[in-house]
């Protein structure tokens, strides 16, 4: 079975302050992979997803990730954060059925 | 974009008893639906993916008779948890994706349930 792994649990940092979010997947045939941000009281939005292509994907709300194979990894980005994206952020890999497998989230705390 | 609703956004419930939470497609139609779990602070894991016309398919240890699902429309999926219980006290999420192999789910806001 596919798994995603995400390798921060909380991430604080300072608005206009660079962001990166570590997410690995194992290796199941083709690869699908998302970003998805559940914001305070809100469902969860997608970011950005990757399915073939462009290895750098380019997101909503000026996200990004990139598609490294040889790592198994998609990692996202923002250059500078803002204060509201203050958020928790889910990785996940599309199997069989469309099925989502989320890795466990990384709540970023961006203070003002 | 698309919209899903949930209803209730919340809820709360006496041990025992069974509680209904309605998943809704509101500007598409849903073949597939599916039925997530989140703890708190924790991710989110599915339970079940609901089929319109057939029946669930649970995910490995999600008990079917305690979690039953209903999707007997394409706009419309529900899950019944049946005789409650403290540690059923979770947020609950469903997800709508519109046909095709590569559409995105499009999350509903949560049911929050608390068994007493």
């Amino acid at each position: 079975a596919q798994s995603v792994s995400q390798h921060n649990h909380h991430v604080i940092l300072s608005e206009a302050a660079s962001l990166e979010l570590g997410c690995n997947y194992s290796y199941g045939g083709t690869v699908n992979l998302f970003w998805y941000v559940q914001y305070p009281g809100q469902h969860l939005q997608l970011l950005l997803k990757y399915f073939s292509g462009d290895p750098l994907v380019k997101g909503i709300k000026g996200f990004e990730a990139e598609f490294i194979k040889s790592k198994f990894s998609f990692n996202l980005r923002k250059p500078s954060v803002q204060w509201s994206d203050t958020a928790e952020y889910f990785c996940a890999t599309k199997a069989a059925g469309n099925k989502l497998t989320f890795g466990g989230g990384t709540r970023v705390l961006v203070k003002p | 974009g698309a919209v899903v609703s949930q209803h209730p956004s919340w809820v709360i419930c006496k041990s025992g008893t069974s509680v209904k939470i309605e998943c809704r497609s509101l500007d598409f139609q849903a073949t597939t639906m599916f039925w997530y779990r989140q703890f708190p602070k924790q991710s989110l894991m599915l339970m079940a993916t609901s089929n319109e016309g057939s029946k669930a398919t649970y995910e490995q240890g999600v008990e079917k008779d305690k979690f039953l699902i209903n999707h007997a429309s394409l706009t419309l999926s529900t899950l019944t948890v049946t005789s409650a219980h403290p540690e059923d006290s979770s947020f609950y999420i469903c997800s709508a994706t519109p046909p095709g192999e590569y559409n995105e789910q499009f999350f509903g806001p949560g049911t929050r349930l608390t068994v007493l």
